[in-house]
């Protein structure tokens, strides 16, 4: 059964660097979401992206974001200048329809 | 805007035991509803989810959910759990006109089973 992957799993970095995390959604689905998780609080949407631009996106998601489908697989999320506050599980999800599937997430740690 | 309570935060109950979660929502239009299972550093799974129709829902692992539009809720339901059920539950809403829009979270309820 085709799954949305995501990578890496785990990335530390310092504050002030720039991450890019990678996801690879369902082949034939045509809409992508990232999510986040902070610990021990509940997920909340960040952004979705159709027909290769924004669709919506939520006040969390700031300057300091971007989202890329540079390629006829991938599907990165870059926060440009990491924070200490944006250490979260960061999900991808992708849907064809209603449904949105997730990938096992990446845990983001900014020291 | 769009909102899901679960009042419960942490529920225990006996393996073998049944289980119900409770989910509210909120929500302007015709709603899309979802529970999502996490388990400790995994990703989320579908358990189940209520687009029309049938408002009693069956999902993977013996999970059911039953749609009350009167009510607002969507609770989860199982008959007997297993040890393996163990994990935190998402209930979530979502819609739109072609059902593509962003997914509101509930803040989950941790389940732990006893032996």
């Amino acid at each position: 059964e085709p799954e949305v992957t995501q990578t890496p799993s785990h990335q530390v970095t310092q504050m002030g660097q720039e991450v890019i995390l990678r996801c690879v959604p369902i082949s034939n689905h045509l809409y992508f979401y990232w999510y986040r998780q902070i610990l021990g609080q509940k997920v909340e949407f960040l952004v979705s992206f159709y027909n290769n631009e924004i669709s919506e996106k939520s006040e969390i998601f700031d300057d300091q974001f971007s989202v890329e489908r540079p390629d006829g697989s991938n599907f990165t999320l870059k926060i440009r200048s990491t924070k200490l506050e944006d250490s979260a599980m960061y999900f991808c999800a992708s849907s064809v329809g209603y449904t949105q599937y997730f990938g096992p997430g990446t845990r983001l740690t900014v020291l | 805007a769009q909102s899901v309570t679960q009042p419960d935060i942490h529920i225990t109950v006996s393996e073998g035991a049944s289980l119900e979660l409770r989910c509210n929502y909120s929500y302007g239009a015709t709603p899309y509803l979802f529970w999502y299972v996490q388990s400790p550093g995994q990703g989320l799974q579908l358990l189940l989810k209520y687009f029309s129709g049938d408002t009693l829902v069956q999902g993977i692992k013996g999970f059911e959910a039953e749609f009350k539009r009167s009510q607002s809720s969507f609770n989860l339901r199982k008959p007997s759990v297993h040890w393996s059920d163990a994990a935190e539950y998402f209930c979530a809403v979502g819609g739109g006109i072609r059902g593509n829009e962003k997914l509101t979270f509930g803040t989950g309820t941790r389940l732990t089973i006893i032996p």
